[in-house]
């Protein structure tokens, strides 16, 4: 079975810093690129950050860019993404997913997601 | 960036009926154009890509069209489980962006 499983959400303060893990079981991760996708609350989906599969490439938002790292060990079938200099807007579910390309793909499979919420 | 519209943002249609859902794109995607369906408290789940072509597992009562800048998602028999938001988006261009999204509920 295909599975990817987020942790590492949670409640962090304004200029707090959190790290997300995305687990990979089920596919050949080491193949895959691999991105973050966020929600906010009641709102759409944005894309956050892409790595391709041996980590040549990297991409980020505008909105995260210098605040945000994304990695991945393949060794370990996991992903990563280190959050820094955290903002209110920041606050959403944060969804890992797989693609076949980066810059840009279709994403496929999903995570269940983790929530970080940055708030005083 | 390329700006991503659906609409409407809601739509009612009764079980057994067709829903159309449609997707613009600010500029020509061409046919780089994915759906995801979105249920309460879960996952995107990837429906369409290239536009027309249905991921692994997705039954065939959905369908995709279009390319270029105008496209639609049609169910052509609404069942109890397709009620949900559905988002589309194009992966043409950096950075890949998405619709605000269509919320298909019952009438």
């Amino acid at each position: 079975e295909v599975q990817l499983v987020e942790s590492g959400g949670g409640l962090v303060k304004p200029g707090g810093s959190l790290r997300l893990s995305c687990a990979a079981s089920g596919f050949p991760f080491s193949t895959y690129s691999m991105n973050w996708v966020r929600q906010a609350p009641g709102k759409g989906l944005e894309w956050v950050s892409s790595i391709s599969s041996r980590s040549s490439y990297i991409f980020y938002a505008d909105s995260v860019q210098g605040r945000f790292t994304i990695s991945r060990d393949n060794a370990k079938n996991s992903l990563y993404l280190q959050m820094n200099s955290l903002r209110a807007e920041d606050t959403a579910v944060y969804y890992c997913a797989g693609s076949q390309l980066v810059p840009v793909d279709w994403f496929d499979p999903w995570g269940q997601g983790t929530l970080v919420t940055v708030s005083s | 960036e390329i700006v991503m519209t659906q609409s409407p943002a809601t739509l009612s249609v009764s079980p057994g009926e067709r829903a159309t859902l449609s997707c613009r794109a600010s500029q020509s995607v061409s046919s780089n154009l994915a759906w995801y369906q979105q249920k309460p408290g879960q996952a995107p789940r990837l429906l369409i890509y290239g536009a027309s072509t249905r991921a692994t597992g997705i039954p065939a009562r959905f369908s995709g069209s279009g390319s270029g800048t105008e496209f639609t998602l049609t169910i052509s028999s609404l069942q109890s489980d397709d009620f949900a938001v559905y988002y589309c988006q194009q992966y043409n261009d950096w950075p890949p962006s998405f619709g605000q999204g269509t919320k298909l509920e019952i009438k």
